[in-house]
């Protein structure tokens, strides 16, 4: 069975840093991209991130919103992925999910080969309170 | 990436029809068939319910459907049901090789 377990979640003050992970069993971890989104308290999903599987290089994509700020990593090993948090802000306080990615092959969209993904499992969150 | 707009509410009978529709760009929807639908009950996890437009997993009733038309995707869920009561997000990729949210559309059964 797929689980994904976040972690590390809680209050922080403003300006400090935070570091989730998220702990993956029932599926070969490394053979995933993984993301993350959050979720303000009653508000929207926003996506933060996603790494590539090493086999895709194991490199990152980040939102606007938070490149340069959030780092998303993973130990392939440990089969766990991390979000470093820095300079948190009030405004990020929310849920924090990790959500196992789905690879559905390459396609060739308007000339350019992309690989094609969806989300699929996810994980049940963690809370971080950003607040003074 | 400016978020997908999608409608705020939607409500239906039970066992009506009922479409609502997440709209964005010719950089996401418009160009790329990496449209998903998850449905969110209060206090739960999203859950997957369409991938790559209209693709259902397994265990999804075949009540929900998607489409996309240019810039615009739709999710269909016929025969309305009282659990189908829920918030729903749609997602996309987009040419930055990021992905974005719409706003969410509130169903209620009425």
């Amino acid at each position: 069975e797929v689980q994904l377990v976040e972690s590390g979640g809680g209050l922080i003050e403003p300006g400090r840093s935070l570091r989730l992970s998220c702990s993956a069993s029932g599926f070969t971890f490394g053979d995933y991209p993984m993301t993350w989104v959050r979720q303000a308290p009653g508000k929207g999903l926003e996506w933060l991130g996603f790494i590539r599987s090493k086999i895709d290089g194991g490199t990152t994509e980040y939102a606007a919103s938070v490149k340069g700020t959030f780092t998303i990593s993973r130990d392939d090993s440990k089969s766990i992925a991390y979000l470093q948090m820095n300079s948190l802000k009030t405004e990020d306080t929310a849920v924090y999910y990790c959500i196992r990615i789905i690879s559905t092959g390459v396609r060739l969209v308007r000339g350019v080969l992309i690989r094609s993904y969806y989300f699929d499992y996810w994980g049940q969150g963690t809370l971080v309170t950003v607040s003074s | 990436q400016s978020a997908l707009t999608q409608d705020a509410s939607v409500s239906g009978s039970p066992g009506q029809s009922i479409t609502f529709s997440c709209t964005g760009t010719s950089s996401d929807i418009g160009t790329y068939n990496f449209v998903s639908w998850f449905q969110q009950h209060p206090g739960k996890v999203p859950k997957l319910l369409i991938y790559h437009v209209n693709n259902r997993p397994s265990g999804v009733p075949d009540r929900f459907s998607g489409s996309k038309s240019g810039n615009t995707a739709s999710l269909t869920i016929s025969g309305l049901q009282a659990e189908d009561e829920a918030d729903y997000f749609c997602s996309s990729y987009t040419s930055s090789s990021t992905w974005v949210f719409g706003g969410g559309t509130k169903v209620t059964v009425l």
